[in-house]
């Protein structure tokens, strides 16, 4: 069995602080993790993902991940936030099924 | 090359009334997935397919029936629509070859009234 859980529903953060957006994943395969953001109205665009190769995996935007394995955990950080990161992220989670988290809205004030 | 491509993008259905939700894709995907996603909420699976003639249910697939004959086309069918079913519907796609890298449509709006 597969699952994914987003520790946090909504996170606001002031813009040029560090953003930090909590993933914990449990699968009986090895698995494959991404991170999406969704802006309003818009579709699903891949943020960055592991595949089991380097633990620490930079994507687009400046966000990064580390996969953890002996904390189930694959947390979705950015050093610096700005406007344009407010959205909807999303950690998602393969093993045999692609299963998504609930999501976390990010809030960025000025 | 088309990627993935959903039809129709918006549809108004009456209760009772049933319609297919078109997905096809012209990657040559193996995996194809659909989900839905309620307003201000994650996405749902409802289906899966690994491969042409095969599918199984995801996370909610009552009200939901899909097949999957040939390795482009996985259209989701739904029977008696209720207003329940109003919700944005996401059909996916991804190859084990491509990086696992996970493909979407952009989306069908679907409201029963």
């Amino acid at each position: 069995a597969q699952s994914v859980t987003q520790l946090d529903s909504h996170v606001s953060v002031s813009e040029g602080t560090p953003v930090l957006l909590r993933c914990n994943y449990s699968s009986s395969y090895s698995p494959s993790l991404f991170w999406y953001v969704q802006h309003p109205n818009k579709g699903l665009q891949l943020l960055l993902k592991y595949t089991s190769a380097a633990t620490l995996v930079k994507g687009i935007n400046g966000f990064e991940a580390e996969f953890k394995k002996s904390e189930t955990s694959f947390h979705l950080t950015k050093p610096s936030a700005h406007m344009s990161d407010a959205a909807e992220y999303f950690c998602v989670v393969k093993g045999g099924k692609l299963i998504f988290g609930q999501g976390t809205e990010l809030s960025v004030k000025p | 090359n088309a990627g993935v491509t959903q039809t129709p993008k918006f549809r108004i259905l009456k209760i009772g009334q049933s319609m297919t939700l078109q997905c096809a894709q012209d990657m040559n995907h193996n995996y194809m997935y659909w989900y839905r996603q309620d307003p201000g909420m994650g996405l749902k699976l409802i289906y899966y397919s690994v491969g042409a003639g095969i599918t199984d249910k995801g996370e909610v697939p009552n009200g939901y029936n899909v097949s999957r004959s040939t390795t482009e086309d996985f259209p989701l069918r739904l029977e008696l629509a209720a207003p329940s079913q109003t919700s944005v519907y996401f059909c996916a796609t991804q190859s084990l070859a491509a990086g696992n890298t996970i493909y979407f449509g952009e989306g069908s709006w679907l409201t029963v009234v």
